[in-house]
């Protein structure tokens, strides 16, 4: 019962700059909870990508970005790569549920 | 570094106690501020948040899935449990265990998952 809402796909050339949008409301997103992101390569367990809306963890490249306003986040990718294709999930917490909620999840094709 | 992994039965039948465990290395299960969390995740489907257990003992679960679900931890052995009752198809799944690190907080580090089927 995903809360959180994102696109089911996108996809960009090798190169380019690819957004992905996470919507939630006022009992999550909206309400000043953290977003974080994760990229799951195909057949793996996810993998921390952006912690506290913006923050990278160490390796992860700074093509990689992320940011929130109001009720919503994006996770942008530049310089898009071959091995950039995988699922993104976003998540976050929510108040009216008591615990964490995740996005619907994109997957991201380099064409 | 931390490590998780998941372990137990594949396979279970409708209406029995799905069971698994989470056995943390690189670190005590006690160390720090963090709690630990089972989130599963249906073939081609997305994520789910099931509950999480801090080192004292206290769980948070998905209200979803609260009358089910229980979390139990085992600091001598460094790991945590899940058990999920009364289990349908509707349960088979890759269920992962994460460290949770903080109240409000992100999963990092991952297990890499482990398959449970339900089928009878």
């Amino acid at each position: 019962q995903s809360v959180l809402t994102q696109p089911p796909s996108v996809s960009g050339a090798p190169g380019q700059r690819v957004t992905i949008s996470c919507t939630g409301s006022s009992s999550n997103i909206g309400a000043g909870y953290d977003v974080h992101w994760y990229q799951q390569l195909p057949g793996t367990a996810p993998k921390l990508l952006i912690y506290g809306n913006s923050n990278r963890p160490s390796g992860v490249p700074d093509r990689f970005s992320g940011s929130k306003s109001g009720t919503s986040a994006s996770l942008a990718i530049s310089g898009l790569q071959a091995e950039d294709e995988a699922d993104y999930y976003c998540q976050s917490y929510d108040s009216s549920l008591s615990g964490y909620v995740f996005g619907t999840g994109t997957k991201v094709t380099v064409l | 570094q931390v490590q998780l992994q998941e372990s137990g039965p594949g396979l279970v039948k409708p209406s029995q106690t799905l069971s698994l465990t989470c056995t943390v290395s690189g670190g005590s299960i006690s160390s720090g501020s963090y709690y630990w969390s089972w989130i599963r995740q249906p073939a081609g489907k997305g994520l789910e948040w099931i509950g999480r257990i801090y080192t004292s003992g206290s769980t948070n679960y998905n209200p979803s899935l609260k009358s089910r679900v229980t979390i139990s931890v085992d600091t001598s052995k460094n790991q945590f449990s899940l058990k999920l009752s009364s289990v349908t198809a509707a349960d088979t799944a890759v269920y992962y265990c994460a460290r949770d690190s903080g109240e409000v907080s992100w999963f990092d580090p991952w297990g890499q998952g482990t398959l449970v089927t339900v089928s009878s």
